[in-house]
């Protein structure tokens, strides 16, 4: 079965500085989709960036870009630029073509002033 | 907007009574999944269905039953409430398109069961 991991419990950064939150998967597929989604207090899940398997780019959304690696099953999103609405929890998650998500345990992520 | 709507948005209930979350869809998604959100675990899948009728369990099913009737609304029952069934439940739909899977989801069901 695949799973997902995510390290880190709690992170926080500076406003206006930039923040790398790691994700880590394990799947036998070759081809799949990953995800981050946004979890502010309201409790909305918001999708802020996916990326394809098969495509060797990394996706980008604004301020929001991931380093995806493949070989070593390695998927983190790094936010440039932090903001205080940038406050939330961050769940990374995977999908295979069979439409089955699973996710991440979270990231707390804090936004200092 | 996925025009995802749950209800009720909050419920406290008592142990040992039923209890049925209603999620009803706007847009005609094939699938639907009805998730549970605890501190430390995440999102984990209860149920889901890829059509009218056509349910299957996830990985923490115990407890919970399903109903797609119409392929709009996805109903969730707690037969029995215990209190370990106090949760945040999202519902969601996935939308496969050519270009890949998405899943998109709910405003979320707060439930208390004391």
């Amino acid at each position: 079965a695949q799973t997902v991991t995510q390290s880190q419990p709690e992170m926080s950064v500076q406003e206006a500085e930039t923040v790398t939150l790691s994700c880590t998967y394990d799947t036998s597929e070759s081809d799949y989709y990953l995800f981050w989604y946004k979890q502010p207090p309201s409790r909305q899940m918001i999708l802020v960036i996916r990326q394809e398997a098969y495509k060797q780019q990394n996706a980008t959304e604004n301020r929001f870009s991931v380093n995806f690696q493949k070989a070593a099953k390695s998927f983190s999103l790094k936010i440039s630029d932090s903001q205080l609405g940038d406050a939330a929890m961050y769940f990374c998650a995977y999908s295979d073509y069979g439409q089955n998500f699973v996710f991440g345990p979270g990231t707390r992520l804090s936004v200092l002033p | 907007d996925a025009g995802i709507t749950q209800s009720p948005r909050h419920k406290v209930t008592e142990t040992g009574t039923p209890v049925t979350l209603r999620c009803h869809q706007t847009e005609n998604h094939r699938y639907m999944y009805w998730y549970r959100q605890d501190p430390g675990h995440g999102l984990r899948l209860i149920h889901y269905s890829y059509g009218v009728k056509d349910t299957d369990k996830g990985e923490v099913s115990d407890g919970y039953s399903v109903s797609r009737s119409k392929t709009e609304d996805f109903l969730l029952t707690l037969e029995s409430a215990t209190s370990s069934q106090t949760s945040v439940y999202f519902c969601a739909i996935s939308e496969g398109t050519v270009s890949g899977n998405t899943i998109y989801f709910g405003e979320g069901s707060w439930l208390t069961v004391v």
